[in-house]
């Protein structure tokens, strides 16, 4: 079975840009998670969705980021514009709907650098 | 926010020794996971915890969830050279009807082995 996969691995964009981010959550998670860590700090939570729906977006920074998971599939998040200090790595998570905390996987990241 | 503090920030050990490191936090927390990140990877779940008190093994590794439900350690015992990688501890508040609440992560340990 594929696991969670991001796309694309690395983005080197200039501030200003736009950015989209693509998370294929495995194929018959609901839950899908974005985080992001900034380098050298915790991995941050930024929204969970359920399905197509969006659960709990308390952890957007700001309104230049927007996430979609229409038809409850995949989901993308747009930067824009990007600003430097939206450097760090963008993980994607998925699971299960009402399964437990050990069921959240994770993809590799996209390495996002803003210059 | 609830955040973690976990410690230490990194450590430099020779292969065999052991390792400890821990997660505290302000406030409690339900569930607690430790996960590693290798590069370019994103975090694979090592060892969750459920209850306060509890004690689990994972072939060389050991977590505890503390009493209080505030802090949980991990150790590794005997090190070897795939060790190498940065842990984090994680917790989770409550588990709502539609699926799993989103983890709070630590900022993370940085285990590199000294030849």
């Amino acid at each position: 079975e594929a696991g969670v996969t991001q796309f694309p691995s690395h983005s080197v964009i200039e501030k200003g840009q736009t950015v989209t981010l693509r998370c294929d959550p495995i194929s018959g998670h609901d839950n899908l998670y974005w985080y992001r860590r900034v380098m050298g700090k915790e991995i941050k939570f930024l929204l969970h969705f359920v399905k197509e729906s969006k659960q709990d977006e308390s952890g957007m920074p700001n309104n230049r980021f927007l996430a979609e998971r229409t038809g409850g599939t995949y989901s993308t998040l747009k930067v824009q514009p990007a600003e430097l200090e939206d450097s760090g790595v963008y993980f994607c998570a998925s699971s299960p709907l009402q399964s437990g905390a050990d069921t959240q996987y994770f993809g590799p990241g996209t390495r996002l650098t803003v210059l | 926010g609830q955040q973690l503090n976990q410690s230490p920030q990194s450590m430099f050990i020779q292969e065999g020794e052991d390792v400890s490191m821990n997660c505290t936090s302000s406030s409690i927390f339900n569930t607690w996971l430790w996960y590693k990140q290798d590069p370019g990877e994103g975090p694979v779940l090592l060892i969750a915890l459920y209850k306060a008190g509890e004690l689990t093994s994972n072939g060389r590794l050991t977590a505890q969830f503390g009493i209080t439900r505030k802090d949980s350690f991990l150790n590794i015992s005997a090190s070897i050279p795939s060790d190498v990688g940065i842990y984090f501890c994680a917790g989770q508040l409550e588990w709502t009807n539609f699926g799993n609440e989103k983890l709070t992560f630590g900022t993370g340990t940085r285990l590199t082995i000294i030849p």
